[in-house]
């Protein structure tokens, strides 16, 4: 596609519920990331995935959190259990290697 | 552990009125220093890449310089449509892939 493209944009959730959240990269992009953003702050990095070696996990906050992607497509961030302060915009972004981002406009997860 | 510093954290401007916005950072092995503009409700968008001190790139009103502890990003006669959250990150040699972001300058340019 044209660009990244995120869904949901939005999503509220009760505290305890799990969420999925989904990423279609740029095509022909083989790497792909997930950056957490909270209000006022900048920007925190999740997870990366390139082509098929084994993804950077390393910035995943909790065993909650967790991340698939098939092949060089599409991507899911999967969060467990919900809590309050998984409150954020969650962003991903995708590249050729060694390139420039191109995030997408992100999703707005909210917890109640 | 890779850090990025920026300053000021907000910055307002009249119209015309040019200034610099800064990035301090620490890395092992620069691969390279981005800057991301990011307007209200949207992802960060690309704006420059530079990879080495002494590295200068130019985009309409912006330009972005880098030593080898900061980068300056040149804002020469804003605009309103200038105003925006600046965005700072770097990639080191050994996080390949991985960006660390700065917290951000707010800029915003009154007419």
């Amino acid at each position: 596609g044209a660009g990244v493209s995120q869904s949901p944009s939005n999503k509220v959730t009760e505290k305890g519920k799990d969420v999925e959240l989904r990423c279609d990269p740029i095509s022909g992009h083989t790497a792909l990331y997930w950056y957490r953003q909270r209000l006022g702050q900048g920007l925190e990095f999740l997870i990366y995935f390139q082509g098929n070696s084994a993804p950077d996990k390393s910035g995943l906050p909790s065993d909650r959190f967790s991340a698939e992607r098939t092949g060089e497509s599409v991507s899911t961030l999967t969060i467990q259990r919900t809590q309050q302060e998984d409150s954020a915009v969650y962003l991903c972004a995708s590249s050729l290697v060694g390139g420039g981002y191109t995030f997408g406009s992100g999703t707005r997860l909210t917890v109640v | 552990e890779d850090q990025v510093t920026q300053s000021p954290e907000a910055l307002r401007l009249q119209e015309g009125e040019s200034s610099s916005l800064n990035c301090s950072y620490t890395v092992s092995g620069l691969r390279g220093l981005f800057w991301y503009r990011q307007d209200p409700g949207k992802g960060p968008e690309f704006l420059f890449t530079l990879y080495s001190a002494g590295e200068e790139k130019e985009k309409e009103r912006l330009k972005a310089t880098l030593t080898k502890k900061e980068s300056f990003l040149h804002i020469t006669a804003p605009k309103p449509e200038d105003s925006a959250t600046y965005l700072c990150a770097v990639q080191g040699g050994t996080s390949y892939g991985k960006l660390t972001f700065g917290q951000g300058t707010i800029l915003t340019v009154h007419p």
